[in-house]
């Protein structure tokens, strides 16, 4: 079956420009992540869904991200005015029981 | 504030030998542990999940858990440079509540 997808795989702008990420979750898992993996560096949660429960956003760097889910189905993470320390892979997973299951990732880089 | 812990690395193993990667969580309330392998480039894959005190075996791969001492291990015998990659840890600490992952270690398998 298709797995977790994300659109674009990769995404250039110019500093200040806002973009947006698109994440499809496999069909039927209840909850979705979105993660800042910046080169060499660790995972960064950035924010959670969990069904129709109120996101955790505790991760979520500043009040120019945002991301929003409908139902359990696609998401999207917004950057807004972009500044180049967000440049880095955002990646997306959805969750069975407790398993993630990982998109391949948004390479966004910031010039 | 919920942690998972592993060192950083790099740790390097002879071709061969047995790989033996540590985490160790805050919590003493936790229900599932993973390991996950990430490859330079690439998204996290999950290659074991424990959630029982013991060692859990899969092919090459062993993880042991022992929740009284709140580590949880990954063994991997007869490395091959294929093994080289970033190695994370994950815990999960109640049913239907948000994975927290380690930072990650760096293991490589030297020829």
């Amino acid at each position: 079956g298709a797995g977790v997808s994300q659109s674009p795989s990769n995404k250039v702008t110019e500093k200040g420009k806002d973009v947006e990420l698109r994440c499809d979750p496999i069909s039927g898992h209840t909850a979705l992540y979105w993660y800042r993996q910046r080169l060499g560096q660790g995972l960064e949660f950035l924010i959670y869904f969990q069904g129709n429960s109120a996101p955790d956003k505790s991760g979520l760097p500043s009040d120019r991200f945002s991301a929003e889910r409908t139902g359990e189905s696609v998401s999207t993470l917004t950057i807004q005015r972009t500044q180049q320390e967000d440049s880095a892979v955002y990646l997306c997973a959805s969750t069975a029981t407790d398993t993630q299951y990982f998109g391949p990732g948004t390479r966004l880089t910031v010039l | 504030q919920k942690e998972v812990e592993q060192n950083s690395g790099p740790l390097s193993v002879p071709e061969g030998a047995i790989a033996s990667l540590n985490c160790t969580y805050s919590d003493r309330v936790s229900q599932s542990f993973f390991w996950y392998r990430q490859y330079s480039g690439k998204s996290p894959e999950l290659i074991m999940s424990i959630y029982s005190n013991g060692d859990k075996e899969d092919g090459r791969f062993t993880a042991q858990l022992n929740k009284a001492s709140q580590y949880v291990s990954l063994l991997i015998r007869d490395s091959q440079p294929s093994d080289s990659a970033t190695y994370l840890c994950a815990v999960v600490y109640s049913s239907a509540s948000k994975i927290i992952f380690g930072s990650g270690t760096r293991l490589s398998i030297r020829p």
